[in-house]
């Protein structure tokens, strides 16, 4: 089935740093959303992104979906310490079978004061 | 604004007992989905509904079913539990199977 490659894994910053995270696939995909998830709670959506090319922006949280329709990256400026969490990229595709989400692995991240 | 309920939000059951969660969704959301995560992993699609008909269904065990109800809230019936069960389920609904999936908070099974 398809899959997502989210990297990195983990990473552990200085607060006011900036981050990047990605995710790519084989596939092509009509939508990409990202979710924060903090330990024992649901996935909350911070972006989603429904055109290839289309950047948009959340307070602090940039996501951009790839113009080949096959990555997405996030970017968080300016970190702050309750940005921690992991942070999954998720992949749609309509059609057939496949108008679930397809989630990535997942980054964790860890902010240091 | 109102968010997707679950409940319960803990359940501990022991190996061979039935379990059922409860979803109700974001008000006009026509579809729902469940998703089963476990201890350090990403959320595995189990099944979703479009207006209370089955619209997609992924690895969701055959001791699992699950059913949309007219309105529109959802259950996950779990049978025959197994050690390996114990994950935390979540629930989420969109308006239109197209539409961006909002999650509840989640119902933590353990099975003993």
């Amino acid at each position: 089935g398809q899959q997502l490659n989210q990297s990195p894994q983990s990473m552990f910053i200085q607060e006011g740093e900036d981050v990047s995270m990605n995710c790519t696939s084989s596939s092509i995909f009509n939508t990409w959303l990202w979710y924060k998830q903090d330990p024992g709670e649901g996935p909350v959506l911070l972006i989603a992104l429904y055109k290839a090319g289309e950047l948009t922006s959340n307070g602090r949280l940039t996501a951009q979906f790839g113009i080949t329709r096959k990555d997405s990256f996030l970017n968080i400026s300016a970190s702050i310490p309750s940005d921690v969490g992991i942070y999954f990229c998720a992949g749609r595709n309509y059609g057939g079978s496949q108008g679930n989400l397809i989630f990535g692995k997942g980054t964790k991240l860890s902010v240091k004061p | 604004a109102a968010g997707v309920i679950q409940s319960p939000r803990h359940l501990i059951k022991e190996k061979r007992e039935t379990a059922t969660l409860k979803c109700y969704p974001i008000p006009r959301h026509d579809t729902v989905y469940w998703y089963q995560q476990g201890p350090g992993q990403d959320p595995q699609f189990l099944i979703s509904f479009y207006e209370k008909m089955q619209s997609d269904k992924g690895s969701i065990p055959d001791r699992f079913s699950a059913q949309q109800f007219s309105d529109y809230h959802s259950e996950l019936n779990m049978s025959s539990l197994e050690l390996g069960d114990s994950a935390l389920y979540f629930c989420a609904s969109s308006p239109g199977e197209t539409g961006e999936l909002f999650f509840g908070e989640g119902s933590r099974l353990t099975v003993l």
